[in-house]
């Protein structure tokens, strides 16, 4: 399976732009790259995810290098109730290597703090 | 409302003692997945099911059951539940198309003594 590689924390203050990366060296040309967030107390839930292009949503910018083995999760502007982990996934367009695309990893996340 | 449910919530239950942690979804989801949550171990994944009749291995499966006789509810089975099965467990539910986002329940916390 294709995994994902996070830091473990980050800090940020608020109102200010933060960048959250995510390595995925050994990426598909099919895989997916999702990010999902949880905050405390809850389930997780999704942000954004793109294939190629950069993406953007009211939540956050999606930021995809060029030869895909790296991405990087942009909040404009953060806020206190962006305090969370946030976790970065790969998801397979489909079957393949006798890996199925329903069989999902998602790691340790990066548990973000954000200062007022 | 869309949502996932899952029930109980809480459970303090003792070795031994066979239990089920139900999960329902109300948007007609093809798939649907269990997690559990560890301090330090982040997400990980029991089992998940990309159909009714459908189900196949996660990460950490070992000691879990699942069936899928109805599209909307996907029961996770401990027959005989250990400590090590103390964890925080998130059921969720997506289409089937693997670009569309998971909805996740609301987490079941799992205290085996």
């Amino acid at each position: 399976d294709a995994k994902t590689t996070q830091p473990n924390s980050m800090e940020s203050n608020e109102e200010e732009p933060v960048h959250l990366p995510c390595n995925h060296s050994t990426i598909s040309g099919t895989d997916y790259i999702h990010w999902y967030r949880q905050l405390p107390s809850q389930g997780p839930e999704y942000v954004i995810h793109g294939l190629t292009s950069n993406v953007n949503n009211r939540m956050a910018s999606l930021a995809i290098a060029e030869d895909r083995k790296s991405s990087t999760l942009i909040l404009h502007r953060a806020t206190l109730r962006d305090a969370a982990v946030y976790y970065c996934i790969l998801r397979a367009l489909f079957n393949a290597g006798g890996t199925s695309y329903g069989k999902l990893t998602f790691g340790q996340g990066t548990i973000l703090t954000v200062h007022p | 409302e869309a949502q996932v449910t899952q029930n109980p919530r809480y459970l303090i239950t003792v070795t031994g003692k066979k239990l089920t942690v139900t999960c329902s979804q109300n948007m007609n989801h093809e798939y649907m997945s269990w997690y559990r949550q560890d301090p330090g171990l982040g997400l990980r994944q029991i089992y998940y099911s990309m159909n009714v009749e459908v189900t196949d291995k996660g990460d950490v499966p070992e000691g879990y059951k699942v069936s899928r006789k109805e599209k909307r509810n996907f029961p996770l089975i401990l027959e005989s539940p250990s400590p090590n099965q103390t964890s925080l467990y998130f059921c969720a539910s997506s289409p089937i198309s693997p670009i569309r986002e998971q909805f996740f329940g609301p987490g079941t916390r799992l205290t085996v003594l």
